[in-house]
Protein backbone atom coordinates (compact mmCIF):
# COMPACT_ATOMS: atom_id res chain seq x y z
CA UNK A 1 0.00 0.00 0.00
CA UNK A 2 1.19 3.80 -0.96
CA UNK A 3 1.51 6.13 2.40
CA UNK A 4 1.92 9.57 2.17
CA UNK A 5 2.73 12.02 5.57
CA UNK A 6 2.69 15.26 6.41
CA UNK A 7 3.66 15.70 10.16
CA UNK A 8 2.55 19.51 10.28
CA UNK A 9 -0.99 20.25 9.77
CA UNK A 10 0.31 24.11 10.05
CA UNK A 11 3.35 26.05 10.21
CA UNK A 12 4.11 30.22 10.41
CA UNK A 13 7.16 31.78 8.66
CA UNK A 14 8.27 35.35 8.89
CA UNK A 15 8.73 36.88 5.46
CA UNK A 16 11.91 36.62 3.75
CA UNK A 17 12.81 33.21 6.00
CA UNK A 18 13.46 30.09 4.87
CA UNK A 19 11.05 27.16 5.59
CA UNK A 20 10.79 23.29 5.21
CA UNK A 21 7.68 21.59 4.95
CA UNK A 22 8.37 17.83 5.77
CA UNK A 23 6.89 14.93 3.92
CA UNK A 24 7.62 10.71 4.21
CA UNK A 25 6.51 8.31 2.03
CA UNK A 26 6.20 4.74 1.74
CA UNK A 27 5.86 2.93 -1.60
CA UNK A 28 6.99 -0.72 -2.55
CA UNK A 29 7.42 0.31 -6.42
CA UNK A 30 10.22 0.67 -7.37
CA UNK A 31 9.96 3.78 -9.76
CA UNK A 32 7.81 6.48 -8.22
CA UNK A 33 7.17 10.20 -8.25
CA UNK A 34 6.96 12.71 -5.30
CA UNK A 35 5.41 15.87 -6.28
CA UNK A 36 4.52 19.44 -4.32
CA UNK A 37 1.54 20.85 -5.41
CA UNK A 38 0.14 24.22 -3.96
CA UNK A 39 -3.71 25.26 -3.47
CA UNK A 40 -4.47 28.53 -2.19
CA UNK A 41 -7.73 29.34 -1.05
CA UNK A 42 -9.10 29.51 -4.12
CA UNK A 43 -8.94 25.91 -4.41
CA UNK A 44 -6.80 25.32 -7.57
CA UNK A 45 -3.42 23.09 -7.45
CA UNK A 46 -0.53 24.43 -8.70
CA UNK A 47 2.17 22.78 -9.34
CA UNK A 48 5.76 23.53 -7.82
CA UNK A 49 8.35 20.55 -7.66
CA UNK A 50 8.64 16.88 -8.74
CA UNK A 51 11.25 14.25 -7.93
CA UNK A 52 11.59 10.93 -9.39
CA UNK A 53 12.85 7.99 -7.53
CA UNK A 54 15.86 7.57 -10.13
CA UNK A 55 17.08 11.55 -10.00
CA UNK A 56 20.35 11.57 -8.25
CA UNK A 57 20.23 15.77 -7.95
CA UNK A 58 17.73 17.24 -5.55
CA UNK A 59 15.12 19.28 -7.57
CA UNK A 60 14.78 22.63 -7.62
CA UNK A 61 12.46 25.14 -9.06
CA UNK A 62 13.36 28.89 -8.87
CA UNK A 63 12.90 29.08 -5.00
CA UNK A 64 11.69 25.88 -4.10
CA UNK A 65 13.57 22.78 -4.07
CA UNK A 66 13.05 19.57 -2.57
CA UNK A 67 15.21 17.90 -0.02
CA UNK A 68 15.24 13.89 -1.42
CA UNK A 69 16.43 11.13 0.89
CA UNK A 70 15.67 8.06 -0.83
CA UNK A 71 17.09 5.62 1.95
CA UNK A 72 14.97 7.60 4.80
CA UNK A 73 11.91 8.05 2.18
CA UNK A 74 11.43 11.57 2.80
CA UNK A 75 10.77 13.88 0.10
CA UNK A 76 11.13 17.56 1.86
CA UNK A 77 9.67 21.23 0.38
CA UNK A 78 12.53 23.81 0.91
CA UNK A 79 10.96 27.53 0.47
CA UNK A 80 13.28 30.04 0.38
CA UNK A 81 12.57 34.25 0.71
CA UNK A 82 8.96 33.08 1.75
CA UNK A 83 6.87 35.52 0.58
CA UNK A 84 2.65 36.65 1.62
CA UNK A 85 1.98 34.87 -1.42
CA UNK A 86 3.23 31.75 -0.46
CA UNK A 87 0.65 31.13 2.24
CA UNK A 88 -1.47 28.09 1.36
CA UNK A 89 -1.87 24.62 1.63
CA UNK A 90 0.53 22.57 0.48
CA UNK A 91 0.58 18.71 -0.69
CA UNK A 92 3.00 16.52 -1.24
CA UNK A 93 1.72 13.74 -3.88
CA UNK A 94 3.02 9.93 -4.41
CA UNK A 95 2.74 8.45 -8.07
CA UNK A 96 2.53 5.08 -8.33
CA UNK A 97 1.21 2.29 -10.83
CA UNK A 98 2.66 4.12 -13.44
CA UNK A 99 -0.11 7.46 -13.04
CA UNK A 100 -1.71 7.38 -9.89
CA UNK A 101 -1.24 9.87 -7.20
CA UNK A 102 -1.85 9.75 -3.53
CA UNK A 103 -1.50 12.41 -1.59
CA UNK A 104 -0.97 13.46 1.68
CA UNK A 105 -2.74 15.65 4.58
CA UNK A 106 -1.28 18.94 3.74
CA UNK A 107 0.42 21.37 5.51
CA UNK A 108 -0.82 24.97 6.12
CA UNK A 109 1.33 27.29 5.44
CA UNK A 110 0.98 31.43 7.17
CA UNK A 111 3.88 33.61 6.20
CA UNK A 112 4.06 36.50 8.82
CA UNK A 113 4.86 39.94 7.74
CA UNK B 1 0.86 24.59 -22.10
CA UNK B 2 -1.44 21.83 -20.76
CA UNK B 3 -4.63 23.26 -19.36
CA UNK B 4 -7.32 22.10 -18.05
CA UNK B 5 -10.32 23.05 -17.64
CA UNK B 6 -13.60 22.74 -15.81
CA UNK B 7 -17.10 23.80 -15.74
CA UNK B 8 -19.13 24.74 -14.19
CA UNK B 9 -16.55 26.04 -11.01
CA UNK B 10 -19.83 26.02 -8.84
CA UNK B 11 -23.14 24.35 -8.69
CA UNK B 12 -25.74 24.85 -6.56
CA UNK B 13 -28.54 21.82 -6.39
CA UNK B 14 -31.70 19.98 -5.24
CA UNK B 15 -31.06 17.29 -3.09
CA UNK B 16 -32.71 14.17 -5.53
CA UNK B 17 -31.48 15.71 -8.35
CA UNK B 18 -28.56 15.17 -10.60
CA UNK B 19 -25.49 17.11 -11.97
CA UNK B 20 -22.92 17.07 -14.39
CA UNK B 21 -19.40 18.51 -14.10
CA UNK B 22 -17.45 18.63 -17.03
CA UNK B 23 -13.43 18.51 -17.73
CA UNK B 24 -11.25 19.36 -20.67
CA UNK B 25 -8.07 19.47 -22.09
CA UNK B 26 -7.62 22.33 -23.89
CA UNK B 27 -4.16 22.06 -25.31
CA UNK B 28 -3.12 18.08 -25.06
CA UNK B 29 -4.74 14.97 -25.51
CA UNK B 30 -5.86 13.46 -22.44
CA UNK B 31 -5.48 9.51 -22.18
CA UNK B 32 -6.17 9.34 -18.76
CA UNK B 33 -8.39 11.27 -16.43
CA UNK B 34 -8.67 11.24 -12.82
CA UNK B 35 -11.36 12.67 -10.53
CA UNK B 36 -10.91 14.19 -7.16
CA UNK B 37 -13.14 14.63 -4.17
CA UNK B 38 -12.17 17.18 -1.66
CA UNK B 39 -13.38 18.14 1.54
CA UNK B 40 -13.15 21.23 3.68
CA UNK B 41 -9.55 21.35 5.23
CA UNK B 42 -8.58 17.63 3.84
CA UNK B 43 -6.97 16.39 1.18
CA UNK B 44 -7.72 15.20 -2.28
CA UNK B 45 -9.08 12.02 -2.39
CA UNK B 46 -8.88 9.96 -5.46
CA UNK B 47 -12.32 8.78 -6.89
CA UNK B 48 -11.69 7.36 -10.13
CA UNK B 49 -9.47 6.60 -13.05
CA UNK B 50 -10.69 7.33 -16.98
CA UNK B 51 -9.33 6.04 -19.63
CA UNK B 52 -10.46 7.33 -22.85
CA UNK B 53 -12.78 4.66 -24.84
CA UNK B 54 -12.79 2.68 -22.03
CA UNK B 55 -14.76 2.22 -18.41
CA UNK B 56 -13.64 4.28 -15.25
CA UNK B 57 -11.82 2.58 -12.58
CA UNK B 58 -13.47 3.15 -9.78
CA UNK B 59 -11.51 3.58 -6.39
CA UNK B 60 -12.71 0.98 -3.07
CA UNK B 61 -15.66 2.51 -1.56
CA UNK B 62 -16.86 5.15 -4.18
CA UNK B 63 -20.48 3.76 -5.51
CA UNK B 64 -20.13 3.66 -9.50
CA UNK B 65 -24.19 4.40 -9.77
CA UNK B 66 -24.05 7.57 -7.57
CA UNK B 67 -20.86 8.62 -9.31
CA UNK B 68 -20.94 8.41 -13.17
CA UNK B 69 -17.98 9.00 -15.36
CA UNK B 70 -17.69 8.92 -18.62
CA UNK B 71 -14.81 9.82 -20.75
CA UNK B 72 -15.97 10.20 -24.94
CA UNK B 73 -13.42 11.51 -26.35
CA UNK B 74 -9.40 12.26 -25.24
CA UNK B 75 -10.20 15.75 -24.52
CA UNK B 76 -13.48 15.45 -22.36
CA UNK B 77 -14.30 13.31 -19.34
CA UNK B 78 -17.66 13.95 -17.53
CA UNK B 79 -19.02 13.34 -13.45
CA UNK B 80 -22.57 13.14 -13.18
CA UNK B 81 -23.49 13.13 -10.10
CA UNK B 82 -26.47 10.98 -9.64
CA UNK B 83 -29.34 11.84 -6.58
CA UNK B 84 -27.34 14.21 -5.07
CA UNK B 85 -27.53 14.31 -1.39
CA UNK B 86 -26.33 17.08 0.95
CA UNK B 87 -23.35 14.91 2.05
CA UNK B 88 -22.58 14.65 -1.91
CA UNK B 89 -21.38 18.48 -1.33
CA UNK B 90 -17.79 18.56 -1.67
CA UNK B 91 -15.15 20.19 -3.89
CA UNK B 92 -14.63 17.92 -7.09
CA UNK B 93 -11.61 18.45 -8.68
CA UNK B 94 -10.25 16.63 -11.74
CA UNK B 95 -6.97 16.07 -13.28
CA UNK B 96 -5.50 14.56 -16.88
CA UNK B 97 -2.53 13.08 -17.84
CA UNK B 98 -1.25 12.77 -21.58
CA UNK B 99 0.83 9.98 -23.37
CA UNK B 100 3.67 9.63 -21.01
CA UNK B 101 1.58 9.61 -18.14
CA UNK B 102 4.46 11.10 -15.32
CA UNK B 103 2.18 14.44 -14.30
CA UNK B 104 -1.28 15.31 -13.89
CA UNK B 105 -2.65 18.44 -14.81
CA UNK B 106 -5.23 19.57 -12.14
CA UNK B 107 -8.46 21.79 -13.74
CA UNK B 108 -9.68 24.66 -11.08
CA UNK B 109 -12.04 22.62 -9.41
CA UNK B 110 -15.82 22.70 -9.11
CA UNK B 111 -17.54 23.35 -5.82
CA UNK B 112 -20.67 21.09 -5.45
CA UNK B 113 -23.53 21.93 -3.19
CA UNK B 114 -26.83 20.09 -2.61
CA UNK B 115 -29.18 21.43 -0.56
Amino acid sequence: AQKITQTQPGMFVQEKEAVTLDCTYDTSDQSYGLFWYKQPSSGEMIFLIYQGSYDEQNATEGRYSLNFQKARKSANLVISASQLGDSAMYFCALRYNFNKFYFGSGTKLNVKP
Amino acid sequence: GAVVSQHPSWVICKSGTSVKIECRSLDFQATTMFWYRQFPKQSLMLMATSNEGSKATYEQGVEKDKFLINHASLTLSTLTVTSAHPEDSSFYICSASGREGREQYFGPGTRLTVT
